[in-house]
């Protein structure tokens, strides 16, 4: 299972929007609504942002938006903020058989 | 609360095994899949696997297949991960998750991460 593709790097300013696409296959993103997205810190764990390709977790911003179209899923951060600096992950299932889960290889979000 | 308190950093030598617990509390361990993930330095994230807690049952990438063993211990809430005949680009920082447990396959709490340094 190849890994999701992701821009290595995005950048905005304080209060624009910014989009991270991630590409997967027919196989994974394509056949599943199951896409989840995650912020990662420096030195800290993962959180999770979005689940089910659009879904935020209780106490996520409604700032942060998911969306997917075909083989493509978005993550969308609207007014951004300065503690939106941070990895940006998305994860996608890929079917029970063998190696049910992929991530993409990651997106550094810098805001100037 | 949610929380998943992963064992201490470990250093091996090249073609040892490595053992990471991930000890659950605050809700019902066999309720929920686990999920392991692993991330290099200055690397992305990478998907190692998942447990079910109730049956045992496992789903390995097949990267790790024959090389990763997921196993737990409901008595004590407890995951563990092993990995076998290490090299030195298994130095990662190795994450347990738990999977929510709908079925929808996403990581809604973390634990804070296991440093496995592998070095002659």
């Amino acid at each position: 299972q190849s890994a999701l593709t992701q821009p290595a790097s995005v950048s905005g300013s304080p209060g624009q929007s910014i989009t991270i696409s991630c590409t997967g296959t027919s196989s994974d993103v394509g056949s599943y609504n199951l896409v989840s997205w995650y912020q990662q810190h420096p030195g800290k764990a993962p959180k999770l942002m979005i689940y089910e390709v659009s879904k935020r977790p209780s106490g996520v911003s409604n700032r942060f938006s998911g969306s997917k179209s075909g083989n493509t899923a978005s993550l969308t951060i609207s007014g951004l903020q300065a503690e939106d600096e941070a990895d940006y992950y998305c994860c996608s299932y890929a079917g029970s058989s063998t190696s049910s889960g992929v991530f993409g290889g990651g997106t550094k979000l810098t805001v100037l | 609360q949610v929380q998943l308190v992963q064992s201490g950093a470990e250093v091996k030598k090249p073609g040892a095994s490595v053992k990471v617990s991930c000890k659950a509390s605050g809700y019902t361990f066999t309720g929920y899949y686990m999920h392991w993930v692993r991330q290099a330095p200055g690397q992305g994230l990478e998907w190692m696997g998942w447990i079910n807690p109730n049956s045992g049952g496992t789903n390995y990438a097949q990267k790790f297949q024959g090389w990763v063993t997921m196993t737990r211990d409901t008595s004590i809430s407890t995951a563990y991960m092993e990995l076998s005949r290490l090299r030195s680009d298994d130095t990662a920082v190795y994450y347990c998750a738990r999977d929510n447990g709908s079925g929808s396959f996403y990581m809604d709490v973390w634990g804070k991460g296991t440093t496995v340094t592998v070095s002659s």
